[in-house]
């Protein structure tokens, strides 16, 4: 089965500096999805970013970037230039049509914290 | 607005009551999911419709939970006989293809 992992439950950062979240997953699948999901206290599940497996480029979205490493299954996300509005519980998820038929498969979460 | 909405967005009922919830997709999502969230944790896979038929169902979703979506549009969850236990987040979300879109969820709370 299908899992994630996210190794850091909770990260600080500076105000306009850069931080790295940490994710890896174990698939036996060879074409899936990834994401990193954004819940801030008592709001919704915001899609941050996405990764399609099969494509080499990493991902990027304003900033937030990620390095997927498709050998070492693993999918750090980097924000830089960090907002006080960035602070929140980021979710990693794996996606793939396969065994899992389509539902997402989280992780436990990192909750980021921004420093002014 | 277009996004997913849910309703109700808070609900407290004593144990052993039903439950039911709603869940509004973006209109032109084919696919539905429900999860669960509890404090702490990422949402857990309960079920998912592909338009009106429901094609898969988590070992979390027991005998007292069930899921429709009439009419591949809006879907509801409903629970039996709640219980303590069942105090969570529900998530609602939909997708055509990769990225699911989450609704604000309904926080349930059994007394």
């Amino acid at each position: 089965a299908q899992t994630v992992t996210q190794s850091q439950p909770e990260m600080s950062v500076q105000e306009a500096e850069t931080v790295t979240l940490s994710c890896t997953y174990d698939t036996s699948e060879s074409d899936y999805y990834l994401f990193w999901y954004k819940q801030p206290p008592s709001r919704q599940m915001i899609l941050v970013i996405r990764q399609e497996a099969y494509k080499q480029q990493n991902a990027t979205e304003n900033r937030f970037s990620v390095n997927f490493q498709k050998a070492a299954k693993s999918f750090s996300l980097k924000i830089s230039d960090s907002q006080l509005g960035d602070a929140a519980m980021y979710f990693c998820a794996y996606f793939d049509y396969g065994g899992s038929q389509g539902n997402l498969i989280f992780g436990k979460g990192t909750k980021l914290s921004v420093k002014p | 607005d277009t996004g997913v909405s849910q309703n109700p967005r808070h609900k407290i009922t004593k144990r052993g009551q039903n439950v039911t919830f709603r869940c509004d997709p973006i209109s032109e999502h084919n696919r539905l999911y429900w999860y669960r969230q509890t404090l702490g944790q990422g949402p857990e896979f309960l079920t998912y419709f592909q338009n009106e038929a429901q094609l898969e169902k988590s070992r979390l979703l027991s005998d007292r939970f069930s899921a429709e979506r009439p009419k591949g549009s809006f879907s509801t969850l409903e629970i039996q006989r709640t219980e303590q236990g069942d105090s969570a987040m529900y998530l609602c979300a939909s997708s055509l293809v990769g990225g699911q879109f989450f609704g604000p969820g309904t926080r349930l709370t059994v007394l």
